[in-house]
């Protein structure tokens, strides 16, 4: 069975400032899907990026990028120039590429805190 | 707005009632899942419907007894349940064919549910 760790229950930045959450995962597949969520108070799942294991190049959607070191089995996710937006719970999740298998599995999550 | 809409988005239940949660995903896909987030515990999967078939259970006690009547709606019927099983139950949807999984997984709002 796949597993996600996310060892940072919490994190703050400076606003402006860029911040990195960390992610490492277990499994013995080698196609895979990883994905960062963002959960704001309103507790509504929001896709922050997404990355294919069978890509080299890392994800990026704006000011999100990831650092994706597939041998390590990590998953980093970096912000840059923070905003207050952004302070959320940020989940690490991992789905595989087999049909029949297709749920998420969830970190236990990271909440970021942005300092004004 | 993610297309998928769960309703009522609070619910306070007593222990020997019996009530339902509705979801409804307007993106056109094929799978549809419940999710459960308790304080302080990873989100878990419940359930998963693949072209109306359930094709997963996460060892769910009885007293939660899924529905899904279309690939668009999915129910969560609920009945004599514990105060413990208070938490946000999230609905969500992606779309999965038998050629491999891996698309991204929506969320919707969640419904709030509160056992007394």
């Amino acid at each position: 069975a796949q597993t996600v760790t996310q060892s940072q229950p919490e994190m703050s930045v400076q606003e402006a400032e860029t911040v990195t959450l960390s992610c490492t995962y277990d499994t013995s597949e080698s196609d895979y899907y990883l994905f960062w969520y963002k959960q704001p108070p309103s507790r509504q799942m929001i896709l922050v990026i997404r990355q294919e294991a069978y890509k080299q190049q890392n994800a990026t959607e704006n000011r999100f990028s990831v650092n994706f070191q597939k041998a390590a089995k990590s998953f980093s996710l970096k912000i840059s120039d923070s905003q207050l937006g952004d302070a959320a719970m940020y989940f690490c999740a991992y789905r595989s590429s087999n049909f029949g298998n297709e749920k998420l599995t969830f970190g236990t999550g990271t909440r970021l805190t942005i300092i004004p | 707005e993610t297309g998928v809409t769960q309703t009522p988005r609070h619910l306070v239940m007593g222990m020997t009632n019996k009530k339902s949660l509705k979801c409804e995903q307007h993106l056109g896909h094929n799978a549809m899942y419940w999710y459960k987030q308790s304080a302080k515990k990873p989100l878990e999967l419940m359930f998963v419907y693949n072209f109306k078939e359930q094709t997963e259970n996460n060892s769910v006690p009885s007293r939660f007894s899924p529905e899904c009547p279309n690939s668009s709606h999915l129910f969560l019927h609920l009945h004599t349940l514990q105060p413990e099983d208070s938490a946000l139950y999230l609905c969500a949807s992606s779309q999965d064919s038998n050629k491999g999984a891996g698309n991204t997984i929506y969320f919707g709002e969640g419904s709030w549910l509160t056992v007394v």
